[in-house]
């Protein structure tokens, strides 16, 4: 069965330091796809990114990016310079294409991400 | 604007009650989810949807029901035969029950028991 480690329950840093949030994942499928969702305290999750198995290019996006490493099977996200609005808790998920999506997204257990002005 | 929307944002229920909480989307998914949040946890799936009047259970069924008699609308049933009703809870949808789609989410509903 897939499974999603967040083993970072909780990091707080000082703003306009970088911080990476680690993912590590389980599967037995060669097909899945992998989400990073941010919780703010309002509790709507927001998606963040998608990445599929095949794809192991590292994404950028303002101050984020995502290391997709298929050798260590994890997906870990550095916020650079961060910022008190990064204040969240921040899932990692996964769904296995052979299930069809069919048991939802598997999701880690987030980390609290505290960023101090 | 296209969403998914929740309510009641906070609900309380009695033992042995009863209680829906309604999840409604304009964004024209085919699949819809119900998840449970617990404090310190990620979320479990409790049921979902990919069509209307199709359904099926997820990893933690036991004590929820559901219908899906519009696409716009899965509500959630909390019955009293779910022990440890207390969590917040969230919908989700996505344009079919495929893999690689992108599950949208509402703000949720937090659920207590008095």
């Amino acid at each position: 069965a897939q499974k999603v480690t967040q083993a970072q329950t909780e990091i707080s840093v000082v703003e306009k330091e970088d911080v990476t949030l680690d993912c590590v994942y389980e599967t037995r499928d060669t097909t899945y796809y992998l989400f990073w969702y941010k919780q703010p305290p309002s509790g709507e999750l927001v998606f963040l990114i998608r990445r599929n198995s095949f794809d192991e290019q590292n994404e950028i996006s303002g101050r984020y990016s995502w290391n997709f490493q298929k050798s260590t099977s994890s997906f870990n996200f550095t916020i650079t310079a961060s910022q008190v609005v990064d204040s969240a808790v921040y899932f990692c998920a996964l769904s296995e294409y052979s299930g069809g999506g069919a048991d939802g997204l598997t999701f880690g257990k987030g980390t609290h991400l505290i960023i101090q002005p | 604007d296209g969403g998914i929307t929740q309510s009641p944002k906070y609900l309380f229920r009695k033992e042995g009650q009863n209680v829906t909480l309604s999840c409604e989307q304009n964004l024209n998914h085919d699949a819809m989810y119900w998840y449970r949040q617990d404090p310190g946890q990620g979320l479990r799936l409790i049921y979902y949807s990919q069509i209307v009047n199709d359904f099926q259970k997820g990893d933690i069924a036991e004590g929820y029901s559901v219908s899906r008699e519009k696409k716009e609308s899965f509500p959630l049933t909390v019955t009293s035969a779910q022990k440890n009703p207390t969590a917040f809870y969230l919908c989700a949808s996505s344009i079919q029950r495929m893999a690689k789609n992108i599950q949208y989410f509402g703000a949720g509903t937090r659920l207590s028991v008095l």
